[in-house]
């Protein structure tokens, strides 16, 4: 199946640990994202990579890290966790960066900090 | 101002009618628009895009855009309970040549048969 794929689909774990979330994208797109929803659904961009290059990096805490080892992957590692950090996370990825393409979501990985 | 904002509903419709859900947004810079189905507990899923004022047909769904009133619209004709999900509509904001999509918190729809 092409698509973008994550995981873990499932992340239970407490206040203070380091969590990573990987994706990969099938799809031979070379732009990737990481989105996160909130308990009140609402999606809003975290990171934005392009050929393994960050070219988006909205107000996140430096305890997020995201890591492209290739323009298929894009990893997020999690410092720290604490409560506000529970949500869903999503990848997505789009065939270029331009302003009209289309983004293609991943499954999500949700994410609770105990 | 919130940069995209959709009236969070429930929208609700019969089965065989017309929904209509609308999204107006703050940047007059934003060239493309998008509206993704969401079902519950499952990842958005693309419906339709546009880019051009007018109106944009699929199958059920239509699009219409009016960048003078910087306003986006998502009409699903002869609605289906399968439809009940909720809908965001994602803007492409700002001058930078980045496809940064910012969302609205979505409108949910509930379609009964």
């Amino acid at each position: 199946d092409t698509a973008v794929s994550q995981t873990p689909k499932y992340l239970v774990t407490q206040m203070g640990n380091d969590k990573s979330i990987k994706c990969e994208q099938n799809l031979g797109h070379d732009t990737m994202y990481w989105y996160k929803q909130d308990s009140k659904k609402f999606l809003k961009i975290m990171f934005s990579y392009n050929n393994k290059e960050l070219i988006i990096n909205e107000t996140v805490p430096n305890r997020f890290s995201p890591k492209s080892p290739d323009k298929a992957h894009l990893n997020l590692h999690i410092n720290s966790l604490e409560l506000g950090d529970s949500a869903v996370y999503f990848c997505a990825s789009s065939p270029r960066q331009g302003r009209g393409e289309t983004q293609y979501f991943g499954p999500g990985t949700r994410l609770l900090v105990l | 101002q919130k940069e995209v904002e959709q009236n969070s509903g429930p929208l609700s419709v019969p089965e065989g009618a017309i929904a209509s859900l609308n999204c107006t947004y703050s940047d007059r810079g934003s060239q493309s628009f998008f509206w993704y189905r969401q079902y519950s507990g499952k990842s958005p899923e693309l419906i339709m895009s546009i880019y051009s004022n007018g109106d944009k047909e699929d199958g059920r769904f239509t699009a219409q855009l009016n960048k003078a009133s910087q306003y986006v619209s998502l009409l699903i004709r002869d609605s289906q309970p399968s439809d009940s999900a909720t809908y965001l509509c994602a803007v492409n904001r700002g001058n930078s040549g980045y496809s940064t999509l910012t969302f609205g918190k979505g409108t949910m729809l509930l379609v009964s048969p």
